[in-house]
């Protein structure tokens, strides 16, 4: 199986800060990266696809980028909605997915 | 509008069996793979299973394989997951994932229903 490593575990920002998650696969998975955000109680959401491709609705200030291993998810301003927990997933293997172990946004 | 509900969770002792259901709607159910994800109390995501749109592909995550079986019925719009010789750490809120692909399996998620919960406990 592909594990899927994110760093931080969790993070402290304060609203309009840049933050950066990190996320690494133990193999090669090209492009195959997709970015969930999760707030409690409610189902996770599909913020990035493919590594970069934003989500139809999911705001601007959302980017992925990266390929083969390393991956990031940035938010280049934090708003008050965004404190939640983000996963990576990997979905190399479609019908054997892994998802990072997710990252505690809170405010600082 | 996509729906996605999911139903049949509840209480069950340890060695004991459960179906789970999820009734979708607001697409072309047979079009698209399905997934179930999990996630125990406290805890991360856990993808389950998935099936292709015609159940020929077929995939599960080790800790399940050999006693949860995914199955689907195209003409009711439904996903099912079986789960048999439950354990402990079973426990978990049980998500429904729709595929974004259209035919192929993706493995990416762009709706999930609001889960149903499973508690395995004596």
């Amino acid at each position: 199986d592909i594990q899927m490593t994110q760093s931080p575990s969790s993070l402290s920002a304060s609203v309009g800060d840049r933050v950066t998650i990190t996320c690494r696969a133990s193999q090669s998975i090209s492009s195959y990266l997709n970015w969930y955000q999760q707030k409690p109680g409610k189902a996770p959401k599909l913020l990035i696809y493919a590594a970069s491709s934003l989500q139809s609705g999911v705001p601007s200030r959302f980017s992925g980028s990266g390929s083969g291993t390393d991956f990031t998810l940035t938010i280049s301003s934090l708003q008050p909605e965004d404190f939640a927990t983000y996963y990576c997933q990997q979905s190399y293997s479609t019908l054997s997915i892994t998802f990072g172990q997710g990252t505690r946004l809170e405010i600082k | 509008e996509v729906q996605l509900v999911e139903s049949g969770g509840g209480l069950v002792q340890p060695g004991r069996s459960l179906r789970l259901s999820c009734a979708a709607s607001g697409f072309t159910f047979d079009d698209y793979a399905m997934h179930w994800v999990r996630q125990a109390p406290g805890k991360g995501l856990e993808w389950v299973s998935g099936i292709s749109w015609n159940s020929g592909s077929i995939g599960y995550a080790d800790s399940v394989k050999g006693r949860f079986t995914i199955s689907r019925d195209n003409a009711k719009n439904s996903l099912y997951l079986q789960m048999n010789s439950l354990r402990a750490e079973d426990t978990a809120l049980y998500y429904c994932a729709k595929d974004m692909s259209h035919i192929a399996v993706a493995g990416s998620y762009g709706y999930w229903g609001q889960g149903t919960l499973v508690t395995v406990s004596s």
